[in-house]
């Protein structure tokens, strides 16, 4: 699988988009781009993903470059319970099993 | 629909015992997990199952062993915990096959002593 890299840590004010950067500049034309995020405490809750086009769900955007080596995930009105770690994953498609490879993801931290 | 649920939560085991972890899920997913999440890492992959009746390692397997008892159900045993498999272990399922979205239950907090 492709190696991501994401900041460390990031503040966002609630209220204001949060804006999560990655680079995946090794991806390939199969593997698509997974955002999932850990709240202390819990386990990962899978967010959006994505293969060449920008994705919309109930919970963030995600925003591929169209050379596909960088993606965004926003958040368009972060909440203090956003508050957590965000992983950036590429995975192949069509593999007949899957898992997932976790980095150690942005620290993002939404403040009053 | 309770989605994927772990017990017990938490445990607290001497070196040398041995227990297992339950994990059951109700989305009807062909494909479970198990993950193990060390302070300041990522989640590692301890054993997987990508379909009822088959079970294969993942990244660090060694001092575990795994039983895909049914398809609802992937259990995780520890036959003589070491103080370095305390951890947090994670279960998962997914519906397996392409892109498939990984679920993840709420974690089992273990101490080996």
């Amino acid at each position: 699988d492709a190696k991501t890299t994401q900041p460390t840590s990031m503040d966002c004010a609630e209220g204001r988009a949060a804006n999560l950067p990655c680079n995946h500049s090794t991806i390939s034309g199969n593997e698509y781009v997974y955002w999932y995020r850990q709240i202390h405490s819990q386990g990962p809750q899978y967010i959006i993903h994505g293969l060449k086009n920008n994705e919309t769900n109930e919970m963030a955007s995600l925003i591929i470059t169209e050379d596909r080596k960088s993606s965004t995930l926003i958040l368009p009105h972060a909440t203090l319970r956003d508050t957590a770690v965000y992983y950036c994953i590429v995975r192949p498609m069509n593999s007949g099993y899957s898992t997932l490879t976790f980095g150690k993801g942005t620290m993002l931290l939404v403040s009053p | 629909n309770a989605g994927v649920t772990q017990t017990p939560k938490f445990q607290v085991l001497k070196t040398g015992q041995s227990m297992t972890l339950q994990c059951a899920q109700d989305m009807n997913h062909n494909s479970m997990y198990w993950y193990r999440q060390d302070p300041g890492m990522g989640l590692r992959l301890i054993y997987y199952s990508a379909s009822e009746g088959t079970t294969d390692k993942g990244e660090v397997p060694n001092g575990y062993n795994v039983s895909r008892l049914n398809k609802r159900e992937f259990s995780l045993r520890l036959e003589s915990a070491a103080p370095s498999q305390t951890s947090v272990y994670f279960c998962a399922s997914s519906l397996a096959g392409g892109p498939d979205t990984q679920y993840f239950g709420p974690g089992t907090r273990l101490t080996v002593l």
